[in-house]
């Protein structure tokens, strides 16, 4: 089947424990991003890539790393999380330029104490 | 900045039309998407406008101007499972590219 999936889909912790969300894509996707969903925000882009070692920052890259060294994989790290890091994320893929549609994951429930 | 204006909130009854309207301003745009997410679910594609006019699909149409900065996404003959949010999104990176900004999302009620 094709899918997108994140691990885990939920995900408590403690403020500066560092922590890896993973993401993988089953469908040879070029393009991946990431993003958190916060009530009366919609959906914000953390960063995203277009290929593999090709990533650039969305809008609100602050406290987050990635990598995509395979093409189905893209993590997303956060170092030293903080309580504002509290929100639902979601991978996301699609096949490249030209094809708009956009694969979103299950999503990760962080909560950040 | 990059600003995508929707409405909070839409109801409608079954069996309606219902037009959901979305306009921006973003420093760059290469096309406007919408996608649908029910409570507790992933956002799910619905359409994709490049280029001025409608596009169909099924019960759901989805328009542009882009003169106006300016879509609205259209849904027929509502149903109960109609009730989710919809969300506006542009593609505001350079051609081809990946940068996507989002709306905040017109959460839509459907009612008997």
């Amino acid at each position: 089947e094709a899918q997108v999936t994140q691990n885990p889909r939920y995900l408590i912790t403690v403020t500066g424990k560092k922590l890896t969300v993973t993401c993988s894509q089953n469908m040879n996707h070029e393009y991946m991003s990431w993003y958190r969903q916060d009530p009366g925000l919609g959906l914000r882009q953390i960063y995203y890539s277009m290929n593999v070692e090709v990533t650039d920052k969305g809008d609100v890259p602050e406290g987050y790393k990635v990598s995509r060294k395979e093409k189905r994989n893209f993590p997303l790290i956060l170092e030293s999380p903080s309580p504002n890091q509290t929100s639902l994320y979601f991978c996301a893929s699609r096949v490249g330029p030209g094809n708009n549609e956009q694969f979103f994951g299950p999503g990760t429930r962080l909560t950040v104490l | 900045g990059q600003s995508l204006e929707q409405p909070s909130e839409v109801t409608a009854v079954e069996g309606a039309i219902v037009q959901i309207n979305c306009t921006y301003q973003t420093s760059g745009f290469y096309g406007l998407s919408w996608y649908q997410q029910h409570d507790g679910g992933a956002p799910t594609f619905l359409s994709y406008n490049g280029l001025d006019g409608l596009e169909e699909t099924g019960r759901f149409s989805s328009f542009l101007s882009r003169s106006d900065s300016y879509g609205y996404l259209l849904l027929q003959e509502l149903q109960m499972k109609d009730s989710a949010s919809y969300f506006c999104a542009v593609r505001d990176g350079p051609g081809g590219g990946n940068k996507l900004t989002f709306g905040t999302g017109t959460q839509l009620k459907v009612e008997l």
